[in-house]
């Protein structure tokens, strides 16, 4: 069974920092590309970074480019989210998903306030 | 960016009758590799996101038959031939063929009335 668990969220402030973990299991991890979409709280989802099996292609959305490093290990099936930088506007729960976003994680919540 | 837009934005639906969610994108979806990458989700009420049907009309395993999606070009479909009460939630549709970035619709209620 695909099982995808994120962890890492919590409550910070405005330009503060947080590491997202997405903990991959029920499939060969080093397979599939994996994707973060994010849902803002009572709003629709938005997609926010993927990143290839090899790690060799990355893609950001344009409202976290910059601010936002994805990175994988496929020794250890975890997929991160490196979240600098961090505005009000960046608070959500965050999702990972497999690609071709088929299976999703249940999500962990970032609010970004003082 | 690829816009999804979806109608209507909430959908009251008594049980046992159909319900159909229209999503329109801004550019067709065909890919050079004449695929169709437009995707059905099902959010239920404080859950993740549960993909429905790929690639325009293939429903997902372990979904009921009573789901089915249609379409092509940049009109798309997802229809319910009769509502249960399980079905209450928001449904998104997402394009992946002209991606990064990939887009999602705003999404469609659905309740029972």
């Amino acid at each position: 069974e695909v099982q995808l668990v994120e962890s890492g969220g919590g409550l910070v402030k405005p330009g503060g920092s947080l590491r997202l973990s997405c903990a991959a299991s029920g499939f060969t991890f080093s397979s599939y590309s994996m994707n973060w979409v994010r849902q803002a709280p009572g709003k629709g989802l938005e997609w926010v970074s993927s990143i290839s099996s090899s790690s060799s292609y990355i893609y950001y959305a344009d409202s976290v480019k910059g601010r936002f490093t994805i990175s994988r290990d496929n020794a250890k099936n975890s997929l991160y989210l490196q979240m600098n930088s961090l505005r009000a506007e960046d608070t959500a729960v965050y999702y990972c998903a497999r690609s071709p976003v088929d299976y999703w994680g249940q999500g962990t919540l970032v609010t970004v306030s003082s | 960016d690829v816009v999804m837009t979806q109608s209507p934005l909430s959908l009251p639906v008594t049980l046992g009758q159909p319900a159909s969610i229209s999503c329109r994108s801004s550019q067709s979806l065909v890919h050079s590799d004449g695929n169709t990458y437009l995707n059905w989700f099902q959010q239920r009420p404080g859950q993740s996101p549960r993909r429905l049907i790929y690639k325009v009309s293939n429903r997902d395993s372990g979904v009921p038959d009573r789901f089915s999606g249609s379409g092509s070009g940049t009109d798309f479909t997802l229809k319910i031939s009769r509502v249960e009460a399980e079905d209450v939630g928001v449904y998104y549709c997402m394009q992946g063929t002209h991606w990064p970035p990939l887009t999602f619709g705003g999404g469609t209620k659905v309740e029972i009335k």
